[in-house]
């Protein structure tokens, strides 16, 4: 069974604090994706990376920054958590589009609050 | 850029009734993907069902099917006999192919109730 795994549910931080968000994949998938969902936006894409060290800013990368020193984890960081990053985030990975599957899968999210 | 675009935030349907959900997007590829994913309360989000479009026939799934129409970018997902557990969220998301990357661009999402 295909699995993506975060390491918290929910989480509570405050202000100014560095927040570490991990993600672990066990398929061998090349990309992984942080996605953050607020209501009436949808998922945004934050970072994604698809090969290990590698990764590109998606459409709200401001506040944020990824590591990715194994193929199978990717870890979100919030430099100096602020209030306005009060929200549910969401890990995925996938095979390259190319591959012929590039549907992804995803964690079970982790809802941050930043007090 | 890739966009897509769900203008339905919510949507109700009775149980065992026939509802549709809209999702437009916009690509510059010719070769891409796109997807409906399902939100339940639980929050796992869960694949439906999948298009490749360079295939003309709509994929089905089971009481699940779409609706493609490439020349509109347009991708509608039919959800046929309603049940209780079919009420979520629902997204449309699309990738482009041609990329070895894969970046996964998703809509902003239709919460769908189902009345019994």
């Amino acid at each position: 069974d295909v699995k993506v795994t975060q390491s918290s549910r929910y989480l509570v931080k405050r202000t100014g604090e560095k927040v570490f968000l991990e993600c672990v994949q066990d398929m061998d998938h090349e990309n992984m994706f942080w996605y953050r969902q607020d209501p009436g936006l949808g998922l945004r894409l934050i970072y994604f990376s698809y090969d290990v060290k590698m990764k590109e800013k998606g459409d709200i990368p401001e506040g944020y920054s990824v590591s990715r020193e194994k193929k199978e984890r990717f870890s979100l960081i919030l430099e100096s958590a602020s209030t306005n990053q009060t929200s549910m985030y969401l890990c995925a990975s996938s095979l390259f589009a190319g591959q012929g599957r590039p549907e992804a899968f995803f964690g079970q999210g982790t809802r941050l609050t930043v007090v | 850029a890739q966009t897509v675009t769900q203008s339905q935030p919510e949507m109700s349907v009775q149980e065992a009734e026939t509802v549709t959900l809209s999702c437009t997007y916009d690509t510059s590829e010719s070769d891409y993907y796109l997807f409906w994913y399902k939100q339940p309360p639980s929050r796992q989000m869960i694949l439906v069902i999948r298009q490749e479009a360079y295939k003309q026939q709509n994929a089905t799934e089971n009481r699940f099917s779409v609706n493609f129409q490439k020349a509109a970018k347009s991708f509608s997902l039919k959800i046929s006999d309603s049940q209780l557990g079919d009420a979520a969220m629902y997204f449309c998301a699309h990738v482009e192919s041609s990329s070895n990357t894969g970046k996964l661009i998703f809509g902003q999402g239709t919460t769908l109730q189902v009345k019994p």
